[in-house]
């Protein structure tokens, strides 16, 4: 069974930092791209960055480039998301979703991680 | 700033059939921009219904089906259940850009 488990959710500061982590299990997480989506409380969904599954492409939203860095390691099959000079339009929940692995994108998702931006 | 459009709320009758549409800003959409459908209900994540256009998941139900129509990418529920009225939300892949974009969503109330 594919499941994906974020973690690292937390209160924190305009201006601060925080990694999130998604711990993958039940497929081959080498292979397969992965992303970030996030939503607003209350708001739509945005994708915020995917990486490829061996790291050589990456790739964000405006929004967040400069800010964010995503990384992996497939020999601990977990996928990262580092944010850095955090702001309130940022507070959310952040979603890890798998992506193609030579199939379908985006078809399995964890249940997410709150981040919220306050002072 | 690409900007993908969905109509803000729809209402069907149980049985009926309902088309939700989603425009990019950039223009005629193609397969090239892989749509994919999402339902989502209060309180859940996300569930995928549709990805590259058309091609339903393993747990998709026959009732829901993707196209492209008149430039947009289109999602099709039909008959209606009760259980649809969710929130459903369309993404595109722009090349250009190497990035995704989600519309605003659309409400399915179910009547």
């Amino acid at each position: 069974e594919v499941q994906l488990v974020e973690s690292g959710g937390d209160l924190v500061r305009p201006g601060g930092s925080l990694s999130l982590s998604c711990a993958a299990s039940g497929f081959r997480f080498s292979s397969y791209w992965m992303h970030w989506v996030r939503q607003a409380p209350g708001k739509g969904l945005v994708w915020v960055s995917r990486i490829k599954d061996d790291a050589a492409t990456i790739n964000y939203a405006d929004s967040v480039k400069g800010r964010f860095t995503v990384s992996r390691d497939n020999a601990r099959n977990t996928l990262y998301l580092h944010m850095n000079g955090l702001r309130a339009e940022d507070t959310g929940v952040y979603f890890c979703v798998r992506g193609p692995g030579g199939g379908a994108d985006f078809d399995y998702w964890g249940q997410g991680a709150l981040v919220t931006v306050s002072s | 700033q690409t900007v993908v459009t969905q109509e803000p709320l729809l209402t069907v009758s149980p049985g009926g059939t309902v088309t939700l549409t989603c425009a990019s800003s950039t223009g005629a959409l193609t397969s090239d921009n892989f749509p994919n459908w999402f339902q989502q209900k209060p309180g859940q994540a996300p569930r995928p219904l549709i990805y590259s256009t058309g091609d339903r998941h393993s747990w998709t139900p026959a009732r829901f089906s993707g196209s492209l129509l008149g430039g947009k990418a289109a999602l099709t529920l039909s008959p209606v259940q009760p259980e649809d009225e969710a929130e459903y939300y369309c993404l595109l892949y722009f090349r250009g850009t190497q990035s995704w974009v989600f519309g605003g969503g659309t409400k399915v109330t179910v009547l």
